[in-house]
């Protein structure tokens, strides 16, 4: 299917380790994304991942990929309030840099 | 020396009318494009533009028709407003080639009453 699907709502303590998972669609895909988007601005950039890759850290950021699958996963350590937004992931596919989004899970971190 | 700004943030219009977002980017990038998320968060891409040329054109209607006036510029023109244009509209600007992020606008929150 064209659609890059994501579970829409995560709940978390803060503290905890967050785990949000993404399934996209084309094994062609040249690059996997994670945005965050807080309320009422654009979409950041939080880190990517290349094809070719299985795992990928940054800081308290963790991305795995499983190509098999199509299984793409972001996880955060030690979750913070300030991590409360959507996240989205993304896949550009090969050829003319056609970015598809996810549908976005909402992460909320209870204090 | 914002990235990429459009304007306005908020625009509410009557149906019918016709309006203009406006974007500009200061990153020196070759491609900007136009998002639409809706009431649900979804992002569809509308637009992207290389070098004044429409690269990529999704199945939206003709009254929406994107402008570039130069490399740093592309402003989305829609007409004749319907109430399901509502939604938020994201300008996003890359640099050629595959391993190049999108950096995106904060947004523009379009109401059509």
């Amino acid at each position: 299917g064209e659609d890059v699907e994501q579970s829409l709502f995560l709940s978390v303590r803060e503290g905890d380790s967050s785990v949000i998972n993404c399934t996209y669609t084309d094994s062609s895909s040249t690059y996997l994304y994670w945005y965050k988007q807080e309320p009422g601005a654009g979409l950041q950039l939080l880190t990517y991942i290349f094809s070719n890759m299985d795992m990928k850290q940054d800081q308290r950021l963790t991305v795995l990929l499983n190509k098999k699958d199509k299984h793409l996963s972001l996880r955060i350590a030690d979750t913070q309030t300030g991590d409360s937004a959507i996240y989205f992931c993304a896949e550009v596919r090969p050829g003319y840099q056609k970015v598809t989004f996810g549908t976005g899970t909402k992460l909320q971190v209870i204090p | 020396d914002t990235a990429v700004s459009q304007t306005p943030k908020y625009l509410v219009t009557q149906m019918g009318n016709d309006k203009s977002i406006k974007c500009e980017q200061n990153l020196g990038h070759d491609t900007m494009y136009w998002y639409k998320q809706d009431s649900k968060k979804f992002l569809k891409i509308m637009f992207s533009y290389n070098n004044k040329e429409l690269i990529i054109n999704e199945t939206v209607p003709n009254r929406f028709s994107p402008k570039s006036p130069d490399k740093a510029h592309l402003n989305l023109h829609i007409n004749s407003l319907e109430l399901g244009d509502s939604a938020v509209y994201f300008c996003a600007s890359s640099q050629e080639g595959n391993n190049s992020p999108l950096h995106f606008g904060n947004g523009t929150r379009l109401t059509v009453t």
